[in-house]
C-alpha cells in the first residue's frame, strides 16, 4: 500500500519568502507529526495532530511557522518569511493512534538561500 | 524533559561482522517505548525495532536485537551479520507512553564495508 509522501522533495527558497510543504499521510490514520531535522541530526519534534485538531504545538520554533490538517488527512506546514536557520529537512510521520508505529515519510528538503 | 544520547557519531565494520550502537536514555517515566530507526541516504525513516519498558525480555527482529538495561536506562542495538544494506543512520528515540512525539538521539552513523 501506499506510504507517507511529502512534496515537494526539494525546495529552495530565498530569505524571506514563504513555502507550503505537504504531507500525505497513510490513508486512515489519526496522527500525523511533523519533525524538524536539521543536517546532521536527529529529528525533533515541530507539531502533532489527532484528526483535524492540532493537540500539540510546543515544539514550533517561532510564530513563522504554521501547520494545520483542516479535513483530518493531508498536512501542509507553512513557513512564513523564512530564514537561513529553517534550513533543514522536514519530516512528516502518521500513525493510527497512541502505542503504533509512526511511519514517516521521504521528508523534504528546505535551503533557504 | 527526556532526553536521549547516542555517544557514537560514527561506527564502521567489515560485512558479517556483529556491531553494537549503543544509546542512553534520562527520563522519570516508568512506562515508555524505545525504538531503534534506521535512515538510510534516501530520508526514509524506518522502523527496526522497539521495546517496551514493561516487557523484560529484550526484543529481537531477525538479525537485530536489543539489549535493554531498565535501571541503567541504556538500549543498545546489536546488529548481528552486519550486510552492505545495514549502512545508514541509526537513531535511538523514546517515547513515553501517555506522549505522542517521539524524542530521538542525535543518530549514529554506521558504515559496512566489503
Amino acid at each position: 500500500g501506499a506510504g507517507v509522501s511529502q512534496s515537494p522533495r526539494y525546495k529552495v527558497a530565498k530569505r524571506g519568502q514563504d513555502v507550503a510543504l505537504r504531507c500525505d499521510p497513510i490513508s486512515g490514520h489519526v496522527s500525523l507529526f511533523w519533525y524538524q531535522q536539521a543536517l546532521g541530526q536527529g529529528p525533533e519534534f515541530l507539531t502533532y495532530f489527532q484528526n483535524e485538531a492540532q493537540l500539540d504545538k510546543s515544539g514550533l520554533p517561532s510564530d513563522r511557522f504554521f501547520a494545520e490538517r483542516p479535513e483530518g488527512s493531508v498536512s501542509t506546514l507553512k513557513i512564513q518569511r523564512t530564514q537561513q536557520e529553517d534550513s533543514a529537512v522536514y519530516l512528516c510521520a502518521s500513525t493510527w493512534g497512541r502505542g503504533y508505529e509512526q511511519y514517516f515519510g521521504p521528508g523534504t528538503r528546505l535551503t533557504v538561500t | 524533559a527526556q532526553t536521549v544520547t547516542q555517544s557514537q557519531p560514527e561506527m564502521s565494520v567489515q560485512e558479517a561482522e556483529t556491531v553494537t550502537l549503543s544509546c542512553t536514555y534520562d527520563t522519570s517515566e516508568s512506562n515508555y517505548y524505545l525504538f531503534w530507526y534506521k535512515q538510510p541516504p534516501s530520508r526514509q525513516m524506518i522502523l527496526v525495532i522497539r521495546q517496551e519498558a514493561y516487557k523484560q525480555q529484550n526484543a529481537t527482529e531477525n538479525r537485530f536485537s536489543v539489549n535493554f538495561q531498565k535501571a541503567a536506562k541504556s538500549f543498545s542495538l546489536k546488529i548481528s551479520d552486519s550486510q552492505l544494506g545495514d549502512t545508514a543512520m541509526y537513531f535511538c528515540a523514546f517515547k513515553a507512553t501517555g506522549a505522542q512525539k517521539l524524542v530521538f538521539g542525535q543518530g549514529t552513523r554506521l558504515t559496512i564495508n566489503p
